[in-house]
């Protein structure tokens, strides 16, 4: 039972740069999400998706896209890399209250 | 949206010590309120959560308090051990979703 399984655990894009991080879950999931961290500010939300063919913004949606591929897969695309998209990206799923998060994608954009 | 405020951003106890984070939050329809222990490198690990409609709830070393009239909640880890430094996170549930709105995040640091 591998939980949530994120890939890449590290990448360095070059601006301009495109990539998607993928995310699958195994534990028959409703809700996945995709948050992003930063040094002193928390987890902040870019995209969710609350149920298999539906998704919708956070709090920092732009520069992002999302596909709910099927029930257990929630991709994360950045079309062109910035700098300022240099994080530690992490995706989550839940079925009812309690969150499983993944381990993480250290992503740095040069 | 939800605001969640939290404080301290870093705090440092001895051993043995009680350590006690706050949390604010700004919606009143918010009914969920976990605690997330993150270590260096590491995913965020539930390690307690509390619903609108329960006051406090324990686990071993660790408590956690709600006030839905005041809108914050706080957790309190007693008996400190090197163990429980790490990196806390408060959050807050809403929305059709319940997606988790997080606070910006306790250093706890316990001195041997």
């Amino acid at each position: 039972n591998a939980g949530v399984t994120q890939t890449p655990k590290f990448q360095v894009l070059k601006t301009g740069q495109s990539m998607t991080l993928q995310c699958a879950q195994d534990m028959n999931h409703n809700s996945m999400y995709w948050y992003r961290q930063d040094p002193g500010m928390g987890l902040r939300l870019i995209y969710y998706s609350a149920s298999e063919g539906t998704t919708d913004k956070g709090e920092v949606p732009n520069g992002y896209n999302v596909s709910r591929l099927n029930k257990r897969e929630f991709s994360l695309r950045l079309e062109s890399a910035a700098p300022s998209q240099t994080s530690v990206y992490f995706c989550a799923s839940k079925e009812f209250y309690g969150y499983t998060f993944g381990s993480g994608t250290r992503l740095t954009v040069v | 949206g939800e605001n969640v405020e939290q404080h301290p951003s870093t705090l440092s106890v001895q051993e043995g010590d009680s350590a006690v984070i706050k949390c604010t939050y700004s919606d009143s329809a918010s009914n969920y309120f976990p605690w997330y222990k993150q270590e260096l490198g590491k995913r965020p690990q539930l390690i307690i959560d509390i619903r609108s409609n329960v006051g406090e709830k324990k686990d071993q070393r660790i408590a956690v308090t709600l006030n839905k009239t005041a809108k914050h909640f706080s957790l309190h880890i007693t008996e400190t051990q090197p163990e429980d430094s790490a990196v806390y996170f408060c959050a807050a549930s809403t929305g059709s979703a319940r997606q988790l709105t997080f606070g910006s995040g306790t250093q706890l640091t316990v001195l041997p």
